[in-house]
């Protein structure tokens, strides 16, 4: 069966630090991958999905950046942290172009 | 462009009744639907699809959704809630033309079970 995970769980960081997320996938092979961001525990925007390795599309343009080095894992980036960039983090798949998304556990970023 | 809405922010029912969660769509040709749970500080849980076929589908713990095209909705049911389907509930809706990323979420519903 397919796996998605997340890590790290929780994260603090100071404004101005660098960020990575870390989304990885099992069981599957060319899964289409998605960064959401919730916040305030309510609505998902979508930030970056990719369909195949080092193919990344942006949704929301925005000092955040996603890569794909490998088939199965996804990274999302930042350079320099805003405060604007707490939030929780969401990490999906979906089997090629089949419909149903399927999410990782999270990861709740606070930006102090 | 497609759209969802969840018109209630927050749903109380008591242990033991039925349970509603509504959810209302819009999409220019026929929509794939979906259903989602969160719980505190989680991930989001799939529950059910409804993509052609029956009306009525039937999903995970026992929820079924019922897909009325006329209406365009999507209610989410339960015949006989718990406690512990107290969770943020999302519906979501994309295009039958569109892909896997076009996925539009409505805002979440939030369900209290009260013992």
């Amino acid at each position: 069966s397919q796996t998605i995970h997340q890590w790290p769980a929780t994260l603090v960081q100071p404004v101005g630090s660098p960020l990575s997320l870390e989304c990885t996938v099992e069981g599957t092979s060319n899964p289409n991958l998605y960064w959401y961001r919730q916040a305030a525990g309510r609505g998902l925007q979508l930030l970056f999905y990719s369909v195949g390795i080092g193919q990344i599309s942006s949704e929301v343009p925005q000092n955040l950046s996603a890569s794909r080095p490998q088939d199965r894992q996804f990274i999302l980036s930042s350079k320099k942290l805003l405060l604007s960039d707490s939030g929780f983090y969401l990490c999906a798949w979906s089997p090629g172009d089949e419909e149903t998304q399927y999410f990782g556990p999270g990861t709740r970023l606070l930006v102090l | 462009a497609q759209s969802v809405a969840q018109p209630e922010d927050q749903v109380n029912v008591a242990e033991g009744n039925p349970l509603t969660v509504k959810c209302t769509y819009s999409v220019s040709g026929n929509p794939y639907l979906f259903w989602y749970v969160q719980y505190p500080n989680r991930g989001l849980q799939f529950l059910l699809k409804y993509i052609t076929g029956d009306n009525l589908v039937k999903g995970s713990y026992g929820f079924e959704a019922e897909f009325n095209k006329s209406q365009t909705s999507f209610h989410l049911k339960k015949p006989s809630a718990l406690v512990s389907d107290s969770a943020l509930y999302f519906c979501a809706v994309r295009d039958w033309g569109g892909s896997a990323r076009q996925l539009t979420f409505g805002s979440g519903t939030q369900l209290t079970v009260l013992p």
